[in-house]
């Protein structure tokens, strides 16, 4: 069965970088595309950003634009999200999802808790 | 991106039917027909419940449906039952490989 496992959280000082994985197996990662979505505490979802199947485009939400690089390794199924110059309000629940055909996720990880603060 | 707006609270009784909406924009939910709802238990994962406005994924319940007009995207969950009780989330493509999420809804079983 398809499982994404995030690793990588923890607390981090403000302006400092932090790199999240997510670990894939049970499918054929090399063939979908992979997207971060976040969710502070108590909020909802925010899309953070799509990697095509084969690395070849990525996109961003505008908060995290210029500051966030997502990147893939398919010999190792593993999806990346290098995170810099972090903010306070960067601090939140990472989930990696699985894309169906750029139309909607439909797997999600159980996430891994970054915390921004000083 | 501005997030779609969604109800912050609904509730209903069991047996009953509830509706969820989802507003948005001719740029996201009104031009596109990729709007996608997810129900997330607190403390768990989002799991996807409706695709493509009104497509059910294999192991959801036909009780959930989905349907749009113009720019508004609706969730109705019919037949309540205590283990709908859950925050939903509708979800819209916005253009340009970008997407935007609703605020949430917290579906109360009373």
């Amino acid at each position: 069965q398809v499982q994404l496992v995030e690793s990588g959280g923890g607390v981090v000082q403000p302006g400092r970088s932090l790199r999240l994985s997510c670990a894939a197996s049970g499918f054929t990662f090399s063939t979908y595309g992979m997207h971060w979505v976040r969710q502070a505490p108590g909020k909802g979802l925010e899309w953070v950003a799509i990697i095509w199947y084969d690395g070849s485009n990525k996109y961003y939400g505008d908060s995290v634009k210029g500051r966030f690089t997502i990147s893939r390794d398919n010999s190792n199924n593993t999806l990346y999200l290098q995170m810099d110059s972090l903010r306070a309000e960067d601090t939140a629940v990472y989930y990696c999802a699985r894309d169906k055909l750029r139309k909607y996720f439909d797997y999600w990880g159980q996430g891994t808790l970054v915390t921004v603060s000083s | 991106q501005s997030a779609l707006t969604q109800p912050a609270s609904v509730s209903g009784s069991p047996g009953q039917s509830i509706t969820i909406s989802c507003t948005g924009t001719s740029s996201d939910v009104g031009n596109y027909n990729l709007v996608s709802w997810y129900q997330q238990h607190p403390g768990k994962a989002p799991t996807l419940m409706i695709y493509e406005v009104i497509e059910r994924p294999s192991g959801v319940s036909n009780r959930f449906s989905g349907s749009k007009s113009g720019n508004t995207a609706s969730l109705t969950i019919s037949g309540l039952q205590a283990e709908d009780e859950a925050d939903y989330y509708c979800c819209s493509y916005a253009g340009r490989s970008t997407w935007v999420f609703g605020g949430g809804t917290k579906l109360t079983v009373l």
